[in-house]
C-alpha cells in the first residue's frame, strides 16, 4: 500500500515570490509521482508527473517537482508565482507495476494574494 | 474529443433516496475509474474498469455503493439509501491501459449533497 503525506494545509504567499508545496509518499514498491492542481469548482488537472528518467520534471506554467528517493519526497516549486495559481494542489502516488490507480495527499490550498 | 463528461454536475437529494451519476470517458479510452473527495480531502479511489469489467472495487465502495459499464463506453455509479456522510464529489477518469495511472484524465466531477 502507498500513502500520501502533505504537509502544509494551506500555503498563503504574495504575487511574485517563490513557493514550494511539500509532500512525502510512503511505499514497499517503486512508484510513479504526480502533482494535480484543482480550481474552485472543477475537475482535476495534471500538473506535472515523474514517471522515469530524471528526477526533476517540469510543468509547462513554471512549476517543477523534484523526485528524492532517498527522502520519498516529492516537493513542488515555482520560482515566482502568479494570483492565478491559487488553488488546491494534489500530490499522489501510484505503484509503477500492475494496478494503476492514484493514491493522493490531503492537498494544499495555495493562496496568492497581490 | 471533448474529454471526460460527468453528469449531473450537481445532485441535492434526501437522505435515503438512490441516485444515479454518470460518467462518459474519453472514447477511446479502455479503463474507466471512480474515485470520491470529500471536503478537505484528496480524491479516494472507489472502483476501475478495464472495458466492460469492472477490477478493482475500494473498501470504500459499501454494498450500497454499485458501478457498471455496459458495453464498456460510459459507466453509471448508483447510490442507494443516500447518507448524509455520501455528500461528496464523485469523480470519473478515464485512461489506456498502457499508460496506466500516467494517462488519466479526469471529468469535472458529480458534487453530491444529501439532505
Amino acid at each position: 500500500a502507498q500513502s500520501v503525506t502533505q504537509l502544509d494545509s494551506q500555503v498563503p504567499v504574495f504575487e511574485e515570490a517563490p513557493v514550494e508545496l511539500r509532500c512525502n509518499y510512503s511505499s514497499s514498491v517503486s512508484v510513479y509521482l504526480f502533482w494535480y492542481v484543482q480550481y474552485p469548482n472543477q475537475g482535476l488537472q495534471l500538473l506535472l508527473k515523474y514517471l522515469s528518467g530524471s528526477t526533476l520534471v517540469e510543468s509547462i506554467n513554471g512549476f517543477e517537482a523534484e523526485f528524492n528517493k532517498s527522502q520519498t519526497s516529492f516537493h513542488l516549486r515555482k520560482p515566482s508565482v502568479h494570483i492565478s495559481d491559487t488553488a488546491e494542489y494534489f500530490c499522489a502516488v501510484s505503484p509503477s507495476s500492475g494496478y494503476s490507480t492514484l493514491t493522493f495527499g490531503k492537498g494544499t490550498m495555495l493562496l496568492v494574494s497581490p | 474529443d471533448t474529454g471526460v463528461s460527468q453528469n449531473p454536475r450537481h445532485k441535492i437529494t434526501k437522505r435515503g433516496q438512490n441516485v444515479t451519476f454518470r460518467c462518459d470517458p474519453i472514447s477511446e479510452h479502455n479503463r474507466l475509474y471512480w474515485y470520491r473527495q470529500t471536503l478537505g480531502q484528496g480524491p479516494e479511489f472507489l472502483t476501475y474498469f478495464q472495458n466492460e469489467a469492472q477490477l478493482e472495487k475500494s473498501r470504500l465502495l459499501s454494498d450500497r455503493f454499485s458501478a457498471e459499464r455496459p458495453k464498456g463506453s460510459f459507466s453509471t455509479l448508483e447510490i442507494q439509501r443516500t447518507e448524509q456522510g455520501d455528500s461528496a464529489m464523485y469523480l470519473c477518469a478515464s485512461s489506456l491501459a498502457n499508460t496506466g495511472a500516467g494517462g488519466y484524465t479526469f471529468g469535472s466531477g458529480t458534487r453530491l449533497t444529501v439532505v
